[in-house]
């Protein structure tokens, strides 16, 4: 077990609605990454928060958005919902930035959000 | 063409086959290379982690890294049913500050028969 772990499970919006999607970090870990993984696909970096601090973005529309709060937990906001939204998300958590040469992120067991 | 292209497979092996699953990439800055392990209804769990070009051991897993072709490999020895999952690759590259910027391939399913 990663210590990683997030709410809810499944979740189904129909188009137009907004979502949020909460990660809790391993404690004493600053850094969150969410990412988007399509069915058959590998996890598409959304952003990363470092201390409560967007800490870079990848090709995601602003209507993604975040939150980083100090008790280790964060959240991933999604509106004006769209049928390719549908996905797995993904929170991972780390000491370091992610991707860096000494960092290792943990993954949690994602939220399936079904769009109809 | 995509930075870092996988074969989504499925591979599908006898126990104790060696299991060879490889990743091409295009982007040369790319600095850090990873294996991660993703079972079903799971998220990712690192599995090796290298930033040089050479082989690099941990038990039953070798990661293999050739930085002049752009292509890397991850070799299973005596694989178990228990290695059944879907294997991604992700390589990560500097992106300014702090940052690094960590893509992924789309994973190969293996599926290992006992």
């Amino acid at each position: 077990e990663t210590g990683v772990t997030q709410s809810p499970t499944h979740l189904i919006k129909t188009r137009g609605q907004q979502v949020t999607l909460r990660c809790s970090s391993q404690s004493g870990h600053n850094t969150v990454s969410w990412y988007q993984q399509a069915l058959g696909q590998g996890p598409q970096f959304i952003f990363q928060y470092y201390r409560e601090e967007e800490n870079g973005r990848g090709n995601f529309p602003p209507r993604f958005s975040g939150l980083q709060f100090p008790n280790y937990s964060s959240e991933l906001n999604v509106n004006a919902l769209e049928l390719d939204d549908s996905a797995l998300y993904l929170c991972a958590s780390s000491l370091g930035v992610s991707g860096g040469p000494t960092d290792t992120q943990y993954f949690g067991p994602g939220t399936r959000l079904t769009v109809l | 063409q995509k930075e870092v292209e996988q074969d989504p497979g499925p591979l599908s092996v006898p126990e104790g086959a060696i299991v060879s699953l490889n990743c091409t990439y295009s982007n040369s800055a790319f600095q850090y290379f990873m294996w991660y392990r993703q079972y079903s209804r799971k998220g990712p769990e690192l599995l090796m982690y290298t930033y040089s070009s050479g082989n690099k051991e941990d038990g039953r897993f070798t990661a293999q890294v050739d930085k002049s072709s752009k292509y890397i490999s991850l070799f299973i020895r005596d694989s178990q049913p228990s290695d059944s999952a879907t294997y991604l690759c992700a390589m990560s590259a500097y992106s300014g500050g702090s940052n690094y910027k960590l893509t992924f391939g789309k994973g190969t399913l293996l599926t290992v028969n006992p």
